[in-house]
């Protein structure tokens, strides 16, 4: 158990629809990734906050958008979905910012139908 | 776009054998760190290693990194059936993301 957890675990939803995703970061831990994983793309960074504030972005599509809150506690908010959208989002956090491991939740899985 | 790339893809073994994996990347980086999933599962963090780390070790797994050539292996020895899943490795640069390879798919055989 890494300490980090998501909800939910599995999410089947329909094209144009949204859905949030929640991740708890480990006890003390400041910052917070988001991560795609899908068969054709790999394991693709979003985004990353720390301590409430956006720091990093990477593939994260207009359509998402993420946010950390005073609890630490983030939310990935997926909206008009597609069915290409569907995949296994990971949460991740670190205690800082680069240098430091990195656990990762088990994972949201998203299938949009 | 991948920064690591594991090598081989795939990879099968008997039990009791030791399992090689390696890692390339391209740009600088602070430290690497290997992952591992079973099937559809969470990322499990193995090893981080540092820049200027040259070999780390944790139980029966062995981490190596070469800076000079952009390259890092992940030695699994007297492996288990458990052992098998997807192997990843991810770096670290002076930004804030990993960026993780394709992975290796390890398979141990009884």
């Amino acid at each position: 158990d890494s300490g980090v957890t998501q909800t939910p675990k599995h999410l089947i939803t329909a094209t144009g629809q949204r859905v949030t995703l929640r991740c708890s970061p480990r006890s003390g831990d400041l910052s917070v990734y988001w991560y795609q994983q899908s068969l054709d793309q790999g394991l693709q960074f979003l985004i990353q906050y720390y301590n409430g504030e956006e720091r990093a972005k990477g593939n994260i599509l207009e359509r998402f958008s993420a946010q950390q809150f005073p609890d630490l506690h983030s939310e990935l908010n997926l909206s008009s979905l597609e069915l290409g959208d569907s995949a296994l989002y990971f949460c991740a956090s670190s205690l800082g910012t680069s240098g430091n491991t990195i656990y990762f939740g088990e994972g949201s899985w998203l299938t949009v139908v | 776009s991948q920064q690591g790339e594991e090598d081989p893809q795939a990879l099968s073994i008997q039990e009791g054998e030791n399992a090689t994996m390696n890692c390339s990347y391209k740009t600088s980086i602070n430290n690497l760190q290997w992952y591992r999933q079973n099937s559809g599962r969470g990322l499990v963090h193995l090893i981080l290693i540092r820049s200027n780390e040259r070999e780390k070790h944790s139980g029966r797994l062995r981490v190596t990194l070469d800076t000079s050539k952009k390259s890092s292996s992940l030695l699994i020895t007297a492996s288990r059936a458990a052992d098998t899943a997807s192997y990843f490795c991810a770096t670290g640069g002076s930004n804030y993301k990993l960026t993780f390879g394709k992975g290796t798919l390890l398979t141990v055989n009884p």
